[in-house]
């Protein structure tokens, strides 16, 4: 399987940036890299995706590595919302959009 | 985004007795749609992926016959655990795949807690 890793937790202090780094050096040409959240007890959230250049939303920002073997989320203002459990994720086109969730970062956003 | 409901939130059952799980997107048609299963601390797993109008797809390991999936519309798919036991006791999650903008996304519903005893 697609495999992606990333750091098992990270704190932030509120109000500063939270860069998440995520290492994929098994992603092949035409796979995406989609970044989703999951807030404790809920569904995960969709944040932001790319294939590589970089992408910007009103949530976040995505910088991918022109060998496209790492990317960063940035969430450039963290607040203690933000406290989650971040996932990096290939999106499986070939296998009818399957998403294989890994472990994923646990971000505390202190204040 | 898109949003996609569940039903219900959190159901409790006895021990034998088959519990239905219900997925919706409420704003767009999904032909396909996914079920995950999460644990306390743990990451979600995929348990299959629903297809409106055809069988479900089983990850290995995962029991088709306790584990019913049904996709009858383009807005709803309903997962059915049947002859629940303790050990099924979990967090249910279904996606919604929206193919509707050039890049596809799946999006999330909120989850169903589900407690045997």
């Amino acid at each position: 399987d697609a495999k992606t890793t990333q750091p098992t937790s990270m704190d932030c202090a509120e109000g500063r940036a939270a860069n998440l780094p995520c290492n994929h050096s098994t992603i092949s040409g035409n796979e995406y890299v989609y970044w989703y959240r999951q807030i404790h007890s809920q569904g995960p959230q969709y944040i932001i995706h790319g294939l590589k250049n970089n992408e910007t939303n009103e949530m976040a920002s995505l910088i991918i590595t022109e060998d496209r073997k790492s990317s960063t989320l940035i969430l450039p203002h963290a607040t203690l919302r933000d406290t989650a459990v971040y996932y990096c994720i290939f999106y499986l086109y070939n296998q009818g959009g399957k998403l294989i969730f890994g472990q994923g970062t646990e971000l505390s956003v202190k204040p | 985004g898109a949003v996609v409901s569940q039903h219900p939130s959190w159901v409790i059952c006895k021990s034998g007795t088959s519990v239905k799980i219900e997925c919706r997107s409420l704003d767009f048609q999904a032909t396909t749609m996914f079920w995950y299963r999460q644990f306390p601390k743990q990451s979600l797993m995929l348990m299959a992926t629903s297809n409106e109008g055809s069988k479900a797809t089983y990850e290995q390991g995962v029991e088709k016959d306790k584990f019913l999936i049904n996709h009858a519309s383009l807005t709803l798919s309903t997962l059915t655990v049947t002859s629940a036991h303790p050990e099924d006791s979990s967090f249910y999650i279904c996606s919604a795949r929206d193919t509707r903008l050039h890049q596809e996304t799946q999006y999330f519903g909120p989850g169903t807690r589900l407690l045997v005893l």
